[in-house]
């Protein structure tokens, strides 16, 4: 079965230090990645996905991603977090198999990022 | 360009009241999908539509239905709302199902059934 683990319900970060936010996935056959951000009373904004090609995805507002075929893991990072980057933050795998339940995207639950200043 | 619409934006309703939210995309997308978010719950699809004149259930389809009135728009109802339908509901948009093609989101419609 496709599923996706965002294993920390919430992130807490300094304004200035870097940023990870973890995401391991499991689907049939090599994935399609991507990165949501949910900002307060918010619809959902696409930040960034790996489909093929480099590991490393950049994506919008200094946001990147490294995907680990191995580890099957697709971690968002960023190296120095803003105050303004605070929000909820949801990782999403679809299978390649482009057939039947495959075709789904597969959410995880999302990790709320805090950054203090 | 606005992307994708919803209204209402909220919406209160008594037990066993119907309704419909109203979704519309301009970007020219195949595929329209509802969502409905809860708190430790994430994202559940309730319905899709691939493509014009098509509907599929998603996690959650119970106590709903769905309209592709045409390739902008995808409607949700509620026949006979019920308390555990109290949520926060996300229409969203892409150009196929499937694929590489990320989504785009309306702003929500945050309904409370009494």
């Amino acid at each position: 079965a496709q599923s996706v683990a965002q294993p920390e319900d919430q992130v807490n970060v300094a304004e200035g230090n870097p940023l990870t936010v973890k995401c391991t996935y499991s689907v049939s056959g090599n994935p399609y990645l991507f990165w949501y951000v949910q900002y307060p009373n918010r619809g959902l904004q696409f930040l960034l996905k790996y489909i093929t090609g480099d590991n490393l995805v950049k994506g919008s507002y200094g946001f990147e991603a490294e995907f680990n075929k191995s580890q099957t893991s697709f971690h968002l990072k960023k190296p120095s977090a803003l105050v303004s980057d605070s929000a909820l933050y949801f990782c999403a795998v679809r299978s390649t198999y482009n057939a039947g339940n495959n075709r789904k995207l597969i959410w995880g639950l999302g990790t709320s990022l805090a950054v203090n200043p | 360009n606005a992307g994708v619409t919803q209204t209402p934006k909220f919406q209160v309703l008594k037990t066993g009241q119907s309704m419909t939210l109203q979704c519309a995309q301009d970007m020219n997308h195949n595929s329209m999908y509802w969502y409905r978010q809860d708190p430790g719950m994430g994202l559940r699809l309730i319905y899709y539509s691939a493509s014009e004149g098509t509907t599929d259930k998603g996690e959650v389809p119970n106590g709903y239905n769905v309209s592709r009135l045409n390739k902008r728009e995808f409607s949700l109802r509620l026949e006979s709302a019920a308390p555990s339908q109290t949520s926060v509901y996300f229409c969203a948009s892409s150009e196929i199902t499937g694929g590489l093609y990320e989504q785009y989101f309306g702003p929500g419609t945050r309904l409370t059934v009494t």
